[in-house]
């Protein structure tokens, strides 16, 4: 069955520190992942999402980045978090019909 | 690009009566999905019912159904004897179907969702 692997759950950091969040799906190959940040009163947008290795498309211009290392991994990443960065980040894996969420990773940038 | 849009922040319900959540979306595409999801204090997001934009009968799920109005494009959930469970935000949210044989560069666009509050 596929499942889908986020981590970690809560993270706390200081404005300027760098941010690494994985997300992994399993029972799959070749899946269309997307990162959604989730910010209070304003549903969940877009960031970035990937139909494959290497391929990244971003649908926000901010201070995030994403990176798709390996077929089933798919990572976001910052090298300066902002104050506004801070949120809830949601990776789900989309097929169809079919939508697969992690569990998500609340982040709060003091 | 579509739009999705939900008009109540916030709404009540007294446990066992029936709740409407409103949804309206724009789009220029007459093949799609739209979706309801629910997402309880856990963040966990949960599929609540699914509806193929082709299909001119309204979804059901258990106490849940749409109302599905194609041309004013209109896609309502009713939550019928509301429980102390069904307490949550949800979402409602678009797919194109366009993409639907390659996968989704599209992924879903979500509106900005209803917290549903029901009173014991």
């Amino acid at each position: 069955s596929q499942t889908i692997h986020q981590w970690p759950a809560t993270l706390v950091q200081p404005v300027g520190s760098p941010l690494s969040l994985e997300c992994t799906v399993e029972g799959t190959s070749n899946p269309n992942l997307y990162w959604y940040r989730q910010a209070a009163g304003r549903g969940l947008q877009l960031l970035f999402y990937s139909v494959g290795i290497g391929q990244i498309s971003s649908e926000v211009p901010q201070n995030l980045s994403a990176s798709r290392p390996q077929d089933r991994q798919f990572i976001l990443s910052s090298k300066k978090l902002l104050l506004s960065d801070s949120g809830f980040y949601l990776c789900a894996w989309i097929w169809s019909t079919e939508a697969f969420f992690g569990q998500g990773t609340r982040l709060t940038v003091v | 690009a579509q739009t999705v849009t939900q008009s109540q922040p916030e709404m009540s319900v007294q446990e066992a009566e029936t709740v409407t959540l409103s949804c309206t979306y724009d789009t220029s595409e007459s093949d799609y999905y739209l979706f309801w999801y629910k997402q309880p204090p856990s963040r966990q997001m949960i599929l609540v019912i699914r509806q193929e934009a082709y299909k001119q009968q309204n979804a059901t799920e258990n106490r849940f159904s749409v109302n599905f109005q194609k041309a004013a494009k209109s896609f309502s959930l009713k939550i019928s004897d509301s429980q102390l469970g069904d307490a949550a935000m949800y979402f409602c949210a678009y797919r194109t179907r366009l993409m639907y044989s390659g996968g989704g560069a599209d992924g879903l666009t979500f509106g900005k969702g209803t917290h549903l509050i029901i009173q014991p």
